[in-house]
């Protein structure tokens, strides 16, 4: 099945870490991705992991993937007002070649 | 680079009208675009994966005859919502593959487009 599940609400404030989690079932995915949806706005890709891997870093952005749990994280360093958004896992379902995404985290940064 | 862009943004027409969105590929070709929809405080739901040349393929549950999208160029995809009702509103985000790696960090990564909200009155 593809159901893809996170948490709804994160509050935070600005400097601290932001951990956003997602749990998948489907485990026959070769990607997964978290983007970032700001307002009336598109999605935009903020970083990916190939499913053969534990963990990525990429600048103030750290995923790690436990994929015995189907367990996804991102974790943004230094969390700042500009990053407030509604933040999307997704994976990519290998031979259907399309993206089930998770149900969103509205992150809130406070001053 | 690697820009989606959609047209119109916006839009509000009258109950039993269509409506026709535009999703394009700006400095990519893309073999395959996807069309998603977006109930407000919820997930983007895929409607249909439309592939250049061929007809679209429907997610279970999205009618067809309702929401048409055709494919016509490797840049260019339009999804037409057909005698709109008030339940048609929402946010319509189309993407786009980059199928040959110009602007792709991961393989199968797609582009979105900015969206076009549809209000039916």
């Amino acid at each position: 099945g593809e159901d893809v599940e996170q948490s709804l609400f994160l509050s935070v404030r600005e400097g601290d870490s932001s951990v956003i989690n997602c749990t998948y079932t489907d485990s026959s995915s070769t990607y997964l991705y978290w983007y970032k949806q700001e307002p009336g706005a598109g999605l935009q890709l903020l970083t990916y992991i190939f499913s053969n891997m534990d963990m990525k870093q990429d600048q103030r952005l750290t995923v790690l993937l436990n994929k015995k749990d189907k367990h996804l994280s991102l974790r943004i360093a230094d969390t700042q007002t500009g990053d407030s958004a509604i933040y999307f896992c997704a994976e990519d379902i290998l031979g259907f070649q399309k993206l089930v995404f998770g149900t969103g985290t509205r992150l809130l940064v406070s001053p | 680079g690697a820009v989606v862009s959609q047209h119109p943004s916006w839009v509000i027409c009258k109950s039993g009208t269509s409506v026709k969105i535009e999703c394009r590929s700006l400095d990519f070709q893309a073999t395959t675009m996807f069309w998603y929809r977006q109930f407000p405080k919820q997930s983007l739901m895929l409607m249909a994966t439309s592939n250049e040349g061929s007809k679209a393929t429907y997610e279970q549950g999205v009618e067809k005859d309702k929401f048409l999208i055709n494919h016509a160029s490797l840049t260019l995809s339009t999804l037409t919502v057909t005698s709109a009702h008030p339940e048609d509103s929402s946010f319509y985000i189309c993407s786009a593959r980059d199928p040959w790696g110009v602007y792709r960090e991961a393989t199968n990564e797609q582009f979105f487009g900015p969206g076009t909200r549809l209000t039916v009155l």
